[in-house]
């Protein structure tokens, strides 16, 4: 069964700071992988994607890949108070089924 | 800003009835896909469509449902005989760019479906 994993949090952070989100995946096929923020009864929304290790930035996000160890995160820097939100980890093989992690609740404190 | 619309936005049916959920794609997109979002839970897949046909689906995905794309706009997700685990949020989505490319799949807002 592949499986991503998060934690649940929830992860709380002062306005301002940087927040660090973590995600491993079970599958060492998975080829692509992607960040989607949600807020509360509305939809995933596409954040960042990443294929190749290391790190791609992206305002301020900032996504790390390590395929040796399975892992993802997303960087968020000054973060602010709308930031606040479910961070989901997606992961997908070679075909079209994408796997998503469990999610991450941030607060981000004013 | 084209967006994916998804119709109705709630709907409520006894078990055991039939539900279309309808989904309009952004128009130039190619691959559709649908997931659901039990609360509180992950979201998952249910099932990508290309070209008129089933391109990949998950366990998930049984023989109680189906898809259609029925003309070029809509593209629906059937569950033919709701059961109460079947109370979810369903999502459509849709892509331009091939899975194994540089794929950015947008989400509609959601049907919330509630099986009585």
């Amino acid at each position: 069964q592949k499986e991503v994993e998060q934690n649940s949090g929830p992860l709380s952070v002062p306005e301002g700071a940087i927040a660090s989100l973590n995600c491993t995946y079970s599958d060492r096929g998975s080829q692509s992988f992607f960040w989607y923020r949600q807020y509360s009864g509305k939809s995933p929304e596409l954040i960042m994607f990443i294929y190749s290790n290391g790190d791609k930035e992206d305002g301020r996000f900032t996504a790390q890949l390590n395929k040796a160890s399975q892992y993802v995160s997303l960087l968020i820097r000054d973060s602010q108070p709308s930031d606040s939100a479910t961070y989901l980890c997606a992961v997908r093989g070679g075909g079209f089924k994408t796997i998503f992690g469990a999610g991450t609740r941030l607060f981000v404190k004013a | 800003e084209p967006e994916v619309t998804q119709t109705p936005s709630h709907q409520v049916t006894q078990m055991g009835q039939e539900v279309i959920l309808r989904c309009v794609p952004i128009s130039n997109h190619l691959y559709f896909y649908w997931y659901r979002q039990i609360l509180g839970q992950k979201v998952e897949f249910l099932v990508s469509f290309y070209n008129n046909e089933i391109s990949e689906k998950s366990e998930i995905f049984d023989d109680q449902f189906s898809v259609e794309r029925p003309d070029g706009s809509n593209f629906t997700l059937k569950i033919r005989s709701t059961k109460l685990e079947d109370s979810a949020m369903y999502f459509c989505a849709s892509s331009v760019f091939d899975p194994g490319g540089a794929d950015t799949q947008y989400f509609g807002p959601g049907t919330r479906l509630t099986v009585l």
